[in-house]
């Protein structure tokens, strides 16, 4: 079974400041996806970013760039020049490629993220 | 409407009550997916749904009972709940199967007294 672990529950920065969120899994598949998706409190789940285990290269968003660390199954959201609208509980979360249905996603339990002005 | 939409956004009922969740997708996805979100829990997987047809039940009670009529639609029956059963529930839906981007709706704060 795979499991990812949010290590920081809470975490405050101020506005224009960068922040890294960190998220650790444990799997012994070879092919996945990791994602990060953010809640704010309107609570719309909504995708920030997701990154491919077989890309070395790491996946950027305008603000939000993750730092992919596959053999120590790493997978850390940057985001720079933060912003009030960042403020949300931010979920990180696998999938793996298993080539036939649909598979659901495990998440970790979440860091909420307040910017603050 | 437009993404994933969700009906009730609110739900209030007894242990013996009998209610239904409902889940809509204008995404033209095939797959679709129930999550549990509890306080302090991560998100939970309920039900996989793919081309209308259930592909995976996470080991969850009998007294949720979902349905797929179609690619576009997903219900989740409930039925002799139990407090610990409150807890907002997510729609979701993806445009194949795995793997793919999730698009998730705005949930059902459901609460069981």
């Amino acid at each position: 079974a795979q499991t990812v672990t949010q290590s920081q529950p809470e975490m405050s920065v101020q506005e224009a400041e960068t922040v890294t969120l960190s998220c650790t899994y444990d799997t012994s598949e070879n092919n996945y996806y990791l994602f990060w998706y953010k809640q704010p409190p309107s609570r719309q789940m909504i995708l920030v970013i997701r990154q491919e285990a077989y890309k070395q290269q790491n996946a950027t968003e305008n603000r939000f760039s993750v730092n992919f660390q596959k053999a120590a199954k790493s997978f850390s959201l940057k985001i720079s020049d933060s912003q009030l609208g960042d403020t949300a509980m931010y979920f990180c979360a696998f999938m793996t490629n298993s080539g036939g249905g649909a598979d659901g996603l495990t998440f970790g339990k979440g860091t909420h993220l307040i910017i603050q002005p | 409407e437009t993404g994933v939409t969700q009906t009730p956004r609110h739900l209030v009922m007894g242990m013996t009550n009998k209610k239904s969740l409902k889940c809509e997708q204008h995404l033209g996805h095939n797959a679709m997916y129930w999550y549990k979100q509890s306080a302090k829990k991560p998100l939970e997987l309920m039900f996989v749904y793919n081309f209308k047809e259930q592909t995976e039940n996470n080991s969850v009670p009998s007294r949720f009972s979902p349905e797929c009529p179609n690619s576009s639609h997903l219900f989740l029956h409930l039925h002799t709940l139990q407090p610990e059963d409150s807890a907002l529930y997510l729609c979701a839906s993806s445009p194949r199967a795995a793997p793919d981007t999730q698009y998730f709706g705005p949930g059902t704060r459901l609460t069981v007294l």
